[in-house]
This record gives structure tokens, C-alpha cells and sequence, in this order.
């Protein structure tokens, strides 16, 4: 069954550094998002990208954080210049449709020091 | 008020016993109503979708919609211990909007002890 990967599983970070995530996407999903769950709070969306640009964006989005499908393939989310409270679990999703299921990848762990 | 609101939990239920997880919600331009299990440390894995009001029922699991009271649940029959997982519920706005992000619930922690 198709599955959406992300990597790394886990990355540690040091404040101010920038960190890439990196997410495959199921292959022929068109949408694709990103999520994070700060440790004992609530998914939050942050990002949508279709037809190579961002459709939507949250207001934690900001210009500290980019997205890129640099290929036919990878989906990727920058931070440039980490703080502390980045310190989260990152989940790429993709959909096939607009309104089609959103399917969720297994995450990346961020710990910024 | 929150936008969605879940009750954490954790409940604890004997295997075999119904459960019932519910989520409240105040925007009435949701009408996409989704039920995310997400495992320790794991990515939310959906269970069931439905769009608009009624019930819908996937083997053990049905999922009740009822925008009139802005209220959904989900009951799962039979409860095994591999159930033990925390619920979220999630939920999007529908028809003439141009979002489709998703709105989660806290989640509601669930153990089945066998």
C-alpha cells in the first residue's frame, strides 16, 4: 500500500541553524501539507502546496519557514534560522484531490537546543 | 471558545466494551468530519471520513455527524487492546471555500486493558 515517508525520523538541532525536512509524498497525490504537534498539544496545519506553489499558509508559517518540491518526487519543509520553540514533530501529508483523504507520513522529531 | 474541542481523556475501558469518543466543534462551515488513530511516536492514520451530517459505519467503527448540535462521534464495538491509540478528531470547511487545511481536535488518549 502506498505510504507517505518522511526523513530523518529524528533530528536534533542547535538554535539558529536551519534544518530541512524532507517528505516523499504518495506518488501520484497532487496536495501536499505540512503539520506539526508540539509535545502534548494539538496537530497543527501550517502549509499547503499545489501546481508547485502554497494554496494556504498559517499564521505560525513565517518567513522563517519555506517549501520547496524541488523534484517530481520530494516535498521538502525549511526552517531557516531555528529557535527553541520549533521543537516539535513534523508531518508531511498529501491528497489526491482537494477534498480527497489527507494520509499522514510517520514525522520527523525536531529538538532544537 | 475553541475552534474544536476533544476531551483528552485518557479512558480506560475493558476489551469487549463500546466506546464512545466525541469532539464539539463552533465553526458551521465545517463539513468535512474526519477520525485520525494516532499511535505513540506514529503519524495519524485515518480511520473514517464523512461529509455533512448522518452515520457511517466501517466494521467496528461508526461515525455519527450531527451539525444541528455541532457534535461528532465515534463508536468503536468490541474493543480489542491493539484499539489503544489516542482518537483525534479532525475537520475542514466545505463548499465555496477555498481552505481545505484540517482542524484537529486534542485527541482523546484510549486504553483497552484485556
Amino acid at each position: 500500500e502506498p505510504e507517505v515517508t518522511q526523513t530523518p525520523s529524528h533530528q536534533v538541532t542547535q538554535m539558529g541553524q536551519e534544518v530541512i525536512l524532507r517528505c516523499v509524498p504518495i506518488s501520484n497525490h497532487l496536495y501536499f501539507y505540512w503539520y506539526r504537534q508540539i509535545l502534548g498539544q494539538k496537530v497543527e496545519f501550517l502549509v499547503s502546496f499545489y501546481n508547485n506553489e502554497i494554496s494556504e499558509k498559517s499564521e505560525i508559517f513565517d518567513d522563517q519557514f519555506s517549501v520547496e518540491r524541488p523534484d517530481g518526487s520530494n516535498f521538502t519543509l525549511k526552517i531557516r534560522s531555528t529557535k527553541l520553540e520549533d521543537s516539535a514533530m513534523y508531518f508531511c501529508a498529501s491528497s489526491a484531490g482537494f477534498r480527497e483523504t489527507q494520509y499522514f507520513g510517520p514525522g520527523t522529531r525536531l529538538l532544537v537546543l | 471558545q475553541k475552534e474544536v474541542e476533544q476531551d483528552p481523556g485518557p479512558l480506560s475501558v475493558p476489551e469487549g466494551a463500546i466506546v464512545s469518543l466525541n469532539c464539539t466543534y463552533s465553526n458551521s462551515a465545517f463539513q468535512y468530519f474526519m477520525w485520525y488513530r494516532q499511535y505513540s511516536r506514529k503519524g495519524p492514520e485515518l480511520l473514517m471520513y464523512t461529509y455533512s451530517s448522518g452515520n457511517k459505519e466501517d466494521g467496528r467503527f461508526t461515525a455519527q455527524v450531527d451539525k444541528s448540535s455541532k457534535y461528532i462521534s465515534l463508536f468503536i464495538r468490541d474493543s480489542q487492546p491493539s484499539d489503544s491509540a489516542t482518537y483525534l478528531c479532525a475537520m475542514s470547511a466545505g463548499y465555496g471555500g477555498a481552505t481545505n487545511k484540517l482542524i484537529f481536535g486534542t485527541g482523546t488518549l484510549l486504553a483497552v486493558q484485556p
